[in-house]
């Protein structure tokens, strides 16, 4: 099993242009979650998702959109980015919502808007 | 006041030592609680979960104290390999919330 895999692993974009993350699971997870890790802030969520089709707001989903149309993937997308972007993007996912459960996170996403 | 709050460090600890770091919560409602290791550049992981009668994993160890909402973690006789961040997580109510971190140094 692959895990939890993320592409692409680096990105730089200009201001204004757009990108999509793809993060895919081959576990067979319910749920999948999108975090976002800058110096001093630790782990924030964007969005997440508890199941195919279904998406919703986390913590700072300001400038992002995402999409579950298959189980195993969870798409991330910025339409328009911004500096303040700069980030390391992780991917994760989890069998469950329940009182025990374990996140398995993707290896991360650098990416950097100049 | 943050949910969960964790003393950034360095800790800076020789090789064999032992060394414990603690993570406060705000909100009694939290219902599980979980230690996360971090090494650089790399995605968390989890290390452990954290029970109400205190749980060890070889040389670890975690306790939950709710009445004073904090959790800790103890490592005995640290490696140089044991360096790295650790997390602090808890949840309540299906939500998730990361601590910071706190970042451990073992020294050779």
């Amino acid at each position: 099993n692959a895990g939890v895999t993320q592409t692409p692993k680096f990105r730089v974009l200009k201001t204004g242009q757009s990108m999509t993350l793809l993060c895919a699971q081959d576990m067979n997870h319910e749920y999948m979650y999108w975090y976002r890790q800058d110096p001093g802030m630790g782990l924030r969520l964007i969005h997440y998702s508890v199941g195919e089709g279904t998406t919703a707001k986390g913590e700072v989903p300001d400038g992002y959109n995402v999409s579950r149309l298959k189980k195993q993937n969870f798409l991330l997308g910025l339409e328009s980015a911004a500096p303040s972007q700069t980030s390391v993007y992780f991917c994760a996912s989890s069998s469950s919502l329940s009182r025990s459960y374990e996140q398995y996170f993707g290896p991360g996403t650098r990416l950097t808007v100049t | 006041r943050k949910e969960v709050e964790q003393d950034p460090g360095p800790f800076n600890v020789p090789e064999g030592a032992t060394v414990a770091f603690n993570c406060t919560y705000s909100n009694s409602a939290s219902q599980s609680f979980f230690w996360y290791r971090q090494d650089c550049r790399k995605e968390p992981k989890l290390l452990m979960s954290v029970y109400s009668s205190g749980n060890e994993d070889g040389r670890f160890t975690a306790q939950l104290n709710r009445a004073s909402q904090y959790i800790s973690l103890l490592i005995r006789d640290s490696k140089l390999s044991d360096s790295a961040t650790y997390l602090c997580v808890v949840n309540r109510d299906d939500k998730i919330i990361f601590g910071k971190g706190t970042r451990l140094h073992i020294l050779p």
